[in-house]
């Protein structure tokens, strides 16, 4: 059964705290995404993969962090850094070219509350 | 810059009426053009993209998108709503220098009323 499989569902962290949050692909996708999701202001781009080893920043990437170390794997850390991080976070994937099978395909999110 | 634009937060419609989701962009050269739907809690599902061709493009559970390159446009659209069709649908489109970069409209909330 192929698809995006993120974790936590919920994740509750403490004032300076880091937190990791997971997201594995097994669609044999090169590329991977992350979206920070706030009411009202649809999806802002973290951070994206284009291959292995390689990231680039997107529109709201101070206070995070991320590795690709494997393609199946593309995990986001939220830092202390990260002032308000209270957000539904969704971790995607696509091929990655130009072909016409390039929609990104989506995870069910984590729901992560400063507490 | 590229950008999106969802003109309407939320649209409501009865059952079995026609419904209309606008998106309009701004994207510098040939950008492809996407929707999809998101369920309280959950991750967006794809419904349908525009690469080329036929302006009329066709998806999942009986939407339709038609694409307008003098208006900049996209549209969602559906000839008869269901309450089940209630949900946030988003546009979004890549760049065309980088089709791994994908920008977002702010969602329109799609009420259906029995």
């Amino acid at each position: 059964d192929g698809g995006i499989t993120q974790s936590p569902k919920y994740l509750f962290r403490k004032e300076g705290q880091n937190v990791t949050l997971s997201c594995e692909q097994n669609l044999n996708h090169d590329a991977m995404y992350w979206y920070r999701q706030d009411p009202g202001q649809g999806l802002r781009l973290i951070y994206y993969s284009q291959i292995v080893n390689d990231f680039q920043k997107g529109d709201i990437a101070e206070g995070y962090s991320v590795s690709r170390e494997k393609k199946e794997s593309f995990p986001l850390t939220v830092t202390s850094a990260q002032k308000n991080p209270t957000a539904f976070y969704l971790c995607a994937s696509s091929l990655g070219d130009r072909g016409e099978n390039t929609e990104a395909f989506f995870g069910q999110g984590t729901r992560l509350t400063v507490v | 810059a590229q950008s999106v634009a969802q003109p309407e937060d939320q649209v409501n419609v009865a059952e079995g009426n026609p419904l209309t989701v606008k998106c309009t962009y701004s994207v510098s050269g040939n950008p492809y053009l996407f929707w999809y739907v998101q369920y309280p809690n959950r991750g967006l599902q794809f419904l349908l993209k525009y690469i080329t061709g036929d302006n009329l493009v066709k998806g999942s559970y009986g939407f339709e998108a038609e694409f307008n390159k003098s208006q900049t446009s996209f549209h969602l659209k559906k000839p008869s709503a269901l309450v089940s069709d209630s949900a946030l649908y988003f546009c979004a489109v890549s760049d065309p220098y980088n089709f791994n970069k994908f920008y977002f409209g702010s969602g329109t909330k799609l009420n259906v009323k029995p």
